[in-house]
């Protein structure tokens, strides 16, 4: 089975700090993701990584940046965090099939983040 | 614009059937993907579409209109491990994949 692990299930920081939330995947996945997910609003793509070294503004990537220094491990880090950056974070990783085609995604098991 | 709907909250009684809609409106398609988030949990993968059609795996069906950008998630002999978030997301190539806010499907016995 594929396992995407999120270092830390549960955080609280307080606003202005550097938080760091780490991803790791044990399926040679060359991409991985990080989402948001906020109640009504659904999951929302912040970043993601096709490769090492390579990145991708997602939708809402304003206040975040990321870092994809080896294969299995994709960092988000908010540089300076907010109270708005409140939420529940996700990381997942795909497989590329070459067909052409979306492949689902698998999940990690989120991080709550409180930024008081 | 880019927008997938579907409803916030349904409920259903133990052993019935369900159907939780999805429709859509999005700058490319590479299918359309239903996941099942419990509460605290990581969303998983239930079912795939990329033709217009029923797709059935067990109690779970997925059915897709391309072309009126529609979908269903059809979950029949419902138990209450059922009780969970429905996400409805669209795959729009280059690897992204759009999600809906999703679905809180209360079973109750």
């Amino acid at each position: 089975d594929v396992k995407v692990t999120q270092s830390s299930r549960y955080l609280v920081k307080r606003t202005g700090e550097k938080v760091f939330l780490e991803c790791v995947q044990d399926m040679d996945h060359e991409n991985m993701f990080w989402y948001r997910q906020d109640p009504g609003l659904g999951l929302r793509l912040i970043y993601f990584s096709y490769d090492v070294k390579m990145k991708e503004k997602g939708d809402i990537p304003e206040g975040y940046s990321v870092s994809r220094e080896k294969k299995e491990r994709f960092s988000l880090i908010l540089e300076s965090a907010s109270t708005n950056q409140t939420s529940m974070y996700l990381c997942a990783s795909i497989s590329y099939s070459g067909r052409g085609v979306n492949e689902k995604l698998f999940f990690g098991s989120g991080t709550q983040l409180s930024v008081l | 614009g880019q927008n997938i709907d579907q409803p916030t909250e349904m409920t259903a009684t133990e052993g019935a059937i369900v159907q939780i809609n999805c429709t859509y409106q999005t700058s490319g398609f590479n299918g359309l993907f239903w996941y099942q988030q419990h509460a605290g949990e990581a969303p998983t993968f239930l079912s795939y579409n990329v033709l217009d059609g029923l797709e059935e795996k067990g109690r779970f069906s997925s059915f897709l209109s391309r072309s009126k950008g529609y979908s269903y998630l059809l979950l029949k002999e419902l138990q209450m491990k059922d009780s969970a978030s429905y996400l409805c997301a669209v795959g729009t190539g280059g690897f992204k994949t759009i999600f809906g806010a999703g679905t809180r499907l209360f079973v109750k016995a």
